[in-house]
């Protein structure tokens, strides 16, 4: 099966601020690379897809980038309704395995 | 609009079975692969199975393989998890989820339900 690793598990930023999270497969997984945002209580979102893609909806300050095994999800500028948890997943090969998330915080 | 709703959920005892619901609308259920995915209290997501359009290609995660059975009938627009031998472990919500190939070249979840929530207790 194919790990992926999320880093960091947790941050703190402020509004406006500009956040990175990275996703590490353990194999190339080329570009099947998806994130998708979670808030409390609420059923996960894709955000992100083919490691690049945007889904419909989804406002601009968010972006992805990366192939084989590295990959980074960017927020340009934090918005408040951005705090939520992130989590990267690989669909290259079944299972379809997810990161650990990463938890966006307001400092 | 696409809607998956999932029923099921319950209070179950270790050892014990469930079985889950899907039921989809608003798409060609039989044109769409489907997944289970869950997720422990305070914990990260966790894809268990996947069933092919037709039912004829199934995959498992290891920590349900040999316990739970997934089927769906495109008749009913539905799909199912059977899940036996439950454990402690097993405590969670159980999400249905719709998945999309994109040319090719990309596949993601693009719909999720509400979820249904999952507790084998004593």
């Amino acid at each position: 099966d194919i790990q992926m690793t999320q880093s960091p598990s947790s941050l703190s930023a402020s509004v406006g601020d500009r956040v990175t999270i990275t996703c590490r497969a353990s194999q190339t997984i080329y570009k099947y690379l998806n994130w998708y945002q979670q808030k409390p209580g609420k059923v996960p979102k894709v955000l992100m897809y083919g490691a690049s893609n945007l889904q419909g909806g989804v406002p601009s300050r968010f972006s992805g980038s990366g192939s084989g095994t590295d990959f980074t999800l960017t927020i340009s500028s934090l918005h408040p309704e951005d705090f939520a948890t992130y989590f990267c997943q690989q669909s290259y090969s079944l299972p379809y395995t997810f990161g650990q998330g990463t938890k966006v915080e307001i400092k | 609009e696409v809607q998956l709703v999932e029923s099921g959920g319950d209070l179950v005892q270790p050892g014990g079975s469930l079985r889950l619901s899907c039921a989809a609308s608003g798409f060609t259920f039989s044109s769409y692969e489907m997944h289970w995915v869950r997720q422990a209290p305070g914990k990260g997501l966790e894809w268990v199975s996947y069933i092919s359009n037709s039912g004829s290609s199934i995959r498992y995660a290891d920590s349900v393989k040999g316990r739970f059975t997934v089927s769906r009938v495109n008749a009913k627009n539905s799909q199912y998890l059977q899940m036996n031998s439950l454990r402690a472990e097993d405590t969670a919500i159980y999400y249905c989820a719709r998945g999309k190939s994109d040319y090719g070249d990309s596949y993601y979840f693009d719909y999720w339900g509400q979820g249904t929530p999952v507790t084998v207790s004593s």
